[in-house]
């Protein structure tokens, strides 16, 4: 079985730049997290879906970021503009139905360095 | 309101030692409970959960944790250090009630380090 695929695994840009972040989840699992892990820290969530719906987007700074999950599937994250203190590693995670306890499983993350 | 401690940022045991990482948490309930490791540019590996029944839970790699209701703690633990178990660790706490996706947060981690 596939993981959670995640890509770019490296983003250099710079500030003021564009930048966006792709995410597959394992197949059948319908609930997806982004979440940004600054150094040192434990990740915060920024979004939650279950399928295709955000049920929890309080974290998600929505002057600048803003994320879709169009069929339910993969998942996309954009920054724009991006600021330097953007710089961080976005993880996605997803989980299953049937797991009701809420099991996580990470993808390697997409590390974003704004210049 | 909900939020959940590691009191210990930085940890180092000599390989072969025991170790036990700290992990607290504010909650009204009983929350699921879980522990994940992320090695050095690698994504987050679920060790062990814990959610009902037996307050003492064993996970992989020869990691087990303890749930202490009366001490709203989840200290994870093992016996005996590899130098392989060099990483950050998250305590992460689930909230049930919603949907039926748990909001999942992480602590801030301890990062372990291992002296040969």
């Amino acid at each position: 079985e596939a993981g959670v695929v995640q890509s770019p695994r490296y983003k250099i840009i710079e500030k003021k730049q564009p930048v966006a972040f792709w995410c597959n989840p394992i197949s059948g699992h319908n609930t997806l997290y982004w979440y940004r892990q600054n150094l040192g820290q434990g990740p915060e969530l920024l979004i939650r879906y279950e399928n295709e719906e955000a049920v929890d987007d309080s974290q998600l700074p929505k002057d600048r970021f803003s994320a879709e999950r169009l069929k339910g599937v993969d998942s996309t994250l954009k920054i724009q503009p991006a600021e330097l203190g953007d710089s961080a590693v976005y993880l996605c995670a997803s989980s299953s139905p049937r797991s009701n306890t809420g099991e996580l499983f990470f993808g390697e993350g997409s590390r974003l360095t704004v210049l | 309101a909900q939020s959940v401690t590691q009191p210990d940022i930085h940890i180092t045991v000599s390989e072969g030692a025991s170790l036990e990482l700290r992990c607290n948490y504010s909650y009204g309930a009983t929350p699921y409970l879980f522990w994940y490791v992320q090695s050095p540019g690698q994504g987050l590996q679920l060790l062990l959960k814990y959610f009902s029944g037996d307050t003492l839970v064993q996970g992989i790699k020869g990691f087990e944790a303890e749930f202490k209701r009366s001490q709203s703690s989840f200290n994870l633990r093992k016996p005996s250090v590899h130098w392989s178990d060099a990483a950050e660790y998250f305590c992460a706490v689930g909230f049930p009630g919603y949907s039926s996706a748990s909001k999942i947060i992480f602590g801030s981690g301890t990062r372990l380090s291992i002296r040969p």
